[in-house]
Order: C-alpha cells, then structure tokens, then sequence
C-alpha cells in the first residue's frame, strides 16, 4: 500500500529560525516519485519540488533545502531563515507505479511564521 | 499564460441535488485529475482523464463521474450529493501521461452540501 505520514499537524515559528517539515512515506515500489507542495489561504496547491527514487542528491533552491533518505523513507523539507510569507500548509506526496501513478497525499503541515 | 482555471469558486446545494464542477487544464497540458479536499486533510484522488478518457480512479463511488472534451477541460459530476461531499474540490493539470509530472493546480471549487 502507498501511504505518506506527516506527522506534525502544526508548527509555529519566529520570523527568521530554520524549520523542518517531515515526511515518510511507504511504497513497495523500485520506482516512485516524491512531491513537496504548499497550500496557502488562497487554496492554490503551488508545487515545490520534485523527487525520484533513483536520485538521493539533496536540494538546496534559495532559502528551500530538501533531504531525501532512501535508508529511513523520508523526504524532509527545511525552510532556512523563514519568513512570514512561508505561513501555509505542506503537503509531501507520492506516485508510484503500484498505485497506478495516482498522487498519495499526507495530511499536511500547516506553518505559522510570526513576526 | 493562463494557469488552471476553476467554476465555480462557490457553491451551496443540499442532499440529494446533483452538481457539476468545472476545469480548464494549463495552456499546454493535456492531462487532467481531481481531488477532493476535505476540511484539515491532504487532497483524495478522485480520477484523472486523458486523452478524453478515464485512467486512473480512486476510491470514489459512482456517484463521482467526469468527462473531458477535446480542448482537454474537464468536469466533476457528482450526484445524490451527501453531507460529506462538502469539501473543496480541486483540479490539477499536467503534460503527457502525468505519472511524474508535476501537477498545477487550480484555485479549487469549495462545495457546501446543507
């Protein structure tokens, strides 16, 4: 079965400390990819990143940093000197072939970043 | 270059009505799916439609139906609504078999069943 775990329903942060969305995920797939997305207010899903399960490279784009481990299943995001601009929800998603390539996603992590 | 767009924004109908949710994919992309998004939780995979056909279905009864016309939009249809079809309903699109793309996704339809 496919399934995504975010386990932190909500984080609050002070402007400018580091934070880091976790994400799990199960797949008895070889071949899978892996999505972050933030939801703000306006209900939009605007996508982030992408990630395949050939490429464990971590990703740094801007203040976004991203940590793929194979070993322990997770795809963590981590957001460097946030802002208040950063306050929406998360989600980490997942495709698989198993699953017929149809998107899993978690319940999502809403981000307070306060002033 | 026009994003996804969704109709209608809002919309209130009460038990047992039926309804039908609209979408036009991104300029370029020939795929799309919906998604039902109840309140507090991740998106559901409802289906995804290409090449004016049904792909892939989640675990939706069939109550949940779609189309999707030659210009690649789409619709929602969803009949004998229940108290617990209020959700928002939003609609991805993306290029080819979409499997690995990444979606683009519309503001949404929130739907309120009374």
């Amino acid at each position: 079965a496919q399934k995504v775990t975010q386990a932190q329903t909500e984080i609050s942060v002070v402007e400018k400390e580091d934070v880091t969305l976790d994400c799990v995920y199960e797949t008895r797939d070889t071949t899978y990819y892996l999505f972050w997305y933030k939801q703000p207010p306006s209900g939009e899903l605007v996508f982030l990143i992408r990630r395949n399960s050939f490429d464990e490279q971590n990703e740094i784009s801007g203040r976004y940093s991203w940590n793929f481990q194979k070993s322990t299943s997770s795809f963590n995001f981590t957001i460097t000197a946030s802002q208040v601009v950063d306050s929406a929800v998360y989600f980490c998603a997942l495709t698989s072939n198993t699953g017929g390539f149809k998107t899993i996603f978690g319940a999502g992590t809403r981000l307070f970043v306060k002033a | 270059d026009a994003g996804v767009t969704q109709s209608p924004t809002h919309l209130i109908k009460t038990r047992g009505q039926q309804v039908t949710l609209r979408c036009s994919p991104k300029s370029g992309h020939d795929t799309v799916s919906w998604y039902q998004q109840a309140l507090g939780q991740g998106p559901q995979f409802i289906f995804q439609y290409y090449e004016e056909e049904e792909r892939q279905r989640g675990n939706f009864p069939d109550r949940f139906s779609g189309h999707q016309f030659p210009n690649y939009s789409s619709e929602l249809n969803v009949n004998a609504l229940l108290l617990g079809d209020s959700a928002l309903y939003l609609c991805a699109s993306s290029w080819g078999t979409g499997d690995n793309q990444p979606q683009h996704f519309g503001d949404g339809t929130r739907l309120s069943i009374l």
